[in-house]
């Protein structure tokens, strides 16, 4: 039973498409996190929700919007995609406890 | 100034050696210091934990904290071809972690 699962794992699409990508994890954490990740491994946070409310949002363009119906879900939509949203976008979850990360496969966006 | 800084790597090292992997941050209240491990095309995963300073053993692996210097390390013992991936320090601080950049090791038979 996979703790945090994202869809697609693969996303290759053009610009200025919009796009979904979905989330949800069965370890009965609060938190849920989107990250994005670059070529070059860095880990930066996008935003955190806490019991579908959103708490972190890290000035990401409002291109971006999270929605989480529940605690247990939370998905990415992008719209109007750019060339430099090409990257692996990972989700998270947290017990909350020294708020260790529990992270999804990760989805990985090929922006042409 | 970034709150938290890893020596970039990449790493390569042959089967066997000690690795050392380090990282510095810049705020002195911080008490958990994270190390996550992530193989290729797969999600990090948590790998071990400190508080406060000291050291911690886990097997082969060894989490290392100096507060007075603000400077975390990551030891492996006697590397494995298995331990080959991108490690990351994390900060954990007002409800998000901080990630380090990452140093990709290399563990060569």
């Amino acid at each position: 039973d996979t703790a945090v699962s994202q869809t697609p794992k693969y996303l290759v699409t053009q610009m200025g498409n919009d796009k979904s990508i979905k989330c949800e994890q069965n370890l009965g954490h609060d938190t849920m996190y989107w990250y994005k990740q670059d070529s070059k491994k860095f880990l930066k946070i996008m935003f955190s929700y806490n019991n579908k409310e959103l708490i972190i949002n890290e000035t990401v363009p409002n291109r971006f919007s999270p929605k989480s119906p529940d605690k247990a879900h939370l998905n990415l939509h992008i719209n109007s995609l750019e060339l430099g949203d090409s990257a692996v976008y990972f989700c998270a979850s947290s017990p909350g406890q020294k708020n260790i990360q529990y992270f999804g496969a990760g989805t990985r966006l090929s922006v042409l | 100034q970034k709150e938290v800084e890893q020596d970039p790597g990449p790493l390569s090292v042959p089967e066997g050696a000690i690795v050392s992997l380090n990282c510095t941050y810049s705020n002195s209240a911080f008490q958990y210091f994270m190390w996550y491990r992530q193989y290729s095309r797969k999600g990090p995963e948590l790998l071990m934990y400190t508080y406060s300073s000291g050291n911690k053993e886990d097997g082969r692996f060894t989490a290392q904290v100096d507060k007075s210097s603000k400077y975390i390390s990551l030891f492996i013992r006697d590397s494995q071809p298995s331990d080959s991936a991108t490690y990351l320090c994390a900060i954990p601080s007002g409800g998000k972690s901080t990630f380090g950049d990452g140093t990709t090791l290399t563990v060569k038979p």
